[in-house]
């Protein structure tokens, strides 16, 4: 079982829907980070969250610490928010980065 | 204030082949990580510098290895390419060392070894 599970894999939306991205995690962390790649592979960091909530934009994310999970909210989405999301985690004891396998989402208008 | 800069953007090397990479970090930020996405496992962590010191390592064989310079530009090396270092090797900086911070990747170098 992969310590960052994410789901959906593949979500296909019609513009102006609310769409909701889930991770969890099995190990203990001192950070998660949520991350959106485009066709042609750059990465941008949308969130690094260690408790609460952060908002920026549409975009909200969330997490639980007690239950190990996180979601990514997009409100009123929009085509250009096509790409694939992907979920980080921080370990705690060895500070390594933890992937995700990543939402590939898909906004049609 | 210009992004992380990764060059080459595309190489093409053989099996037994060795390649280095270069990530130029944002300016000012001392902390440059590596990683490696491939279709099969997804993004894996490669290793972090830190002022020119490694400072964690990911799960990958000796022929991984990287550094980092003074200007804190890094520079990650593979030896005797096989055919499964076949990759998007991609690097972030950050300001400091990544625990808890934001991080800023470069578009990547894609790597096809035949």
């Amino acid at each position: 079982k992969n310590e960052v599970e994410q789901s959906p894999q593949n979500l296909t939306a019609q513009e102006g829907e609310f769409i909701t991205i889930n991770c969890s995690y099995s190990v203990g962390i001192s950070a998660l980070h949520w991350l959106q790649q485009h066709p042609g592979g750059g990465i941008v960091s949308l969130f690094m969250l260690s408790s609460g909530k952060k908002k920026h934009g549409r975009l909200i994310a969330t997490i639980n610490i007690q239950e190990k999970h996180s979601s990514l909210h997009i409100t009123a989405s929009h085509p250009r928010d096509s790409a694939v999301y992907i979920c980080a985690v921080r370990h705690l004891d060895t500070d390594k980065l933890i992937f995700g396998t990543g939402t590939r989402l898909q906004v049609f208008p | 204030k210009a992004g992380v800069t990764q060059t080459p953007r595309y190489l093409i090397k053989t099996r037994g082949q060795q390649v280095t990479l270069s990530c130029s970090p944002i300016s000012g930020h001392r902390s440059v990580s590596w990683y490696q996405q491939t279709p099969g496992q997804g993004l894996q962590f490669l290793f972090e510098y830190f002022s020119e010191t490694q400072r964690n390592k990911g799960n990958f064989p000796g022929r991984f290895s990287g550094r980092q310079f003074s200007n804190s530009r890094s520079e990650m090396n593979v030896s005797t390419l096989e055919l499964g270092d076949s990759a998007l090797y991609l690097c972030a900086s950050s300001l400091e060392q990544t625990t808890n911070e934001k991080l800023f990747f470069g578009s990547g170098t894609q790597l096809s070894v035949l």
